[in-house]
């Protein structure tokens, strides 16, 4: 069965302080997709990044930087310098190459007080 | 501007209406879909249409039906609406194995 574990419900920090969002998963597949997604209080789904199950390497975009290691099946999403616009809610998603169903975390809620 | 359009925003159904969710978009992409998010959970797929024609069924089918009625549009309907069904409805598409899913604004539903 595939699964996406996001064990942390919620996480609060003062702005400019790094946070790192955890992402677990199962798969018994080779071939596969993570994903992360970015939900604003204005409740739209905003993309951030995808990722191949061939692919290790990690990625830095800005602030965002994403760990993506098969070992411990794992794709951690950290923000550097957190800014208060940065809270929203934010999903790991996991996709099979066999199938068209994204499979969901059930979100870390992000709180950045200034 | 590019992307996925869904209408309506919100919508308020007594139990037992009807209504059709609509989804649009100018992407070309192949595939589209439709979830539901409820409160403190990820989202849940409904339907979805791997290309122009098809439809297939989601994780949590029961109570909708879909229409995939040209390659831009992917309707959603609730035949007779029950407060079960309340929830946020997302349209999505996707140009598969290219990119990401791109996601609609999102429907607001309530049953009452």
């Amino acid at each position: 069965a595939q699964k996406v574990t996001q064990a942390q419900t919620e996480i609060s920090v003062v702005e400019k302080e790094d946070v790192t969002l955890d992402c677990v998963y199962e798969t018994r597949d080779t071939t596969y997709y993570l994903f992360w997604y970015k939900q604003p209080p204005s409740g739209e789904l905003v993309f951030l990044i995808r990722r191949n199950s061939f692919d290790e390497q990690n990625e830095i975009s800005g602030r965002y930087s994403w760990n993506f290691q098969k070992s411990t099946s794992s794709f951690n999403f950290t923000i550097t310098a957190s800014q208060v616009v940065d809270s929203a809610v934010y999903f790991c998603a996991l996709n099979l190459d066999s199938n068209y169903q994204l499979i969901w975390g059930a979100g870390t809620k992000l709180i950045i007080k200034p | 501007n590019a992307g996925v359009t869904q209408t309506p925003k919100f919508q308020v159904l007594k139990t037992g209406q009807s209504m059709t969710l609509q989804c649009a978009q100018d992407m070309n992409h192949n595939s589209m879909y439709w979830y539901r998010q409820d409160p403190g959970m990820g989202l849940r797929l409904i339907y979805y249409s791997a290309s122009e024609g098809t439809t297939d069924k989601g994780e949590v089918p029961n109570g909708y039906n879909v229409s995939r009625l040209n390659k831009r549009e992917f309707s959603l309907r609730l035949e007779s609406a029950a407060p079960s069904q309340t929830s946020v409805y997302f349209c999505a598409s996707e140009a598969r194995g290219i990119y990401g899913y791109t996601f609609g604004s999102g429907t607001r539903l309530t049953v009452v």
